[in-house]
């Protein structure tokens, strides 16, 4: 499995866009990378995923470099309720692969 | 999209006894599912991997004799916390992937057991 290291935390103020930054430098080429998001005393809830290059959805943007060894969740214009812990993982997406989660990024956003 | 379904929210049970942790997908099937607990400001620590009418495969340091899992049905995998002390109080998160999604794992609200 490969592993993942992220920034321990982050501060930004509502309206800016926040870039976190993943490594995974042993990633498979079966692997995917998968973001998500956890609120305390809630289950970590799906942001995006993406195999290479640039994925887009209504939340959040992922960028994937060529060599695939890092990649970089977009948040645009984030608001206080997107102060949150986000983790990034790497999974074969063949299904029923354990999923390892790293030590996460806590995003603190202020007013 | 896929949802998975966690109960009980909560849990206060007394030390010695037993208590039950469901987790349902309730509108896929999953013949994969995975346990994890969380500590206070820490991340979630991979328990096991429930498969559907096998056995369970625990990640080493954790006791199959005391965290038992059963997954007997495509939709529903269980959790049983044996002999319960306080330091097993935690919160206890269970996950399921809906085959040929894309969506990556979905995961269940969580359930915070207090041991007392």
């Amino acid at each position: 499995l490969a592993k993942t290291t992220q920034p321990i935390s982050m501060d930004s103020y509502e309206g800016q866009e926040v870039n976190i930054t993943c490594s995974h430098n042993n990633i498979a080429t079966n692997d995917y990378i998968t973001w998500y998001q956890q609120f305390p005393s809630q289950g970590p809830r799906f942001i995006i995923q993406g195999y290479k290059t640039k994925v887009t959805n209504e939340v959040a943007s992922l960028f994937i470099p060529a060599d695939r060894k890092s990649s970089t969740l977009s948040l645009p214009r984030v608001s206080l309720s997107d102060t949150a812990v986000y983790y990034c993982l790497v999974v074969q997406n063949t299904g029923g692969f354990k999923t390892i989660f790293g030590a996460g990024t806590r995003l603190f956003v202020k007013a | 999209g896929a949802v998975v379904s966690q109960h009980p929210s909560w849990v206060i049970c007394k030390s010695g006894t037993s208590v039950k942790i469901e987790c349902r997908s309730l509108d896929f099937q999953a013949t994969t599912m995975f346990w994890y607990r969380q500590f206070p400001k820490q991340s979630l620590m991979l328990m096991a991997t429930s498969n559907e009418g096998s056995k369970a495969t625990y990640e080493q340091g954790v006791e199959k004799d005391k965290f038992l899992i059963n997954h007997a049905s495509l939709t529903l995998s269980t959790l049983t916390v044996t002999s319960a002390h306080p330091e097993d109080s935690s919160f206890y998160i269970c996950s399921a992937r809906e085959g040929g999604g894309n969506y990556g794992y979905t995961f269940g609200s969580g359930t915070r057991l207090t041991v007392v």
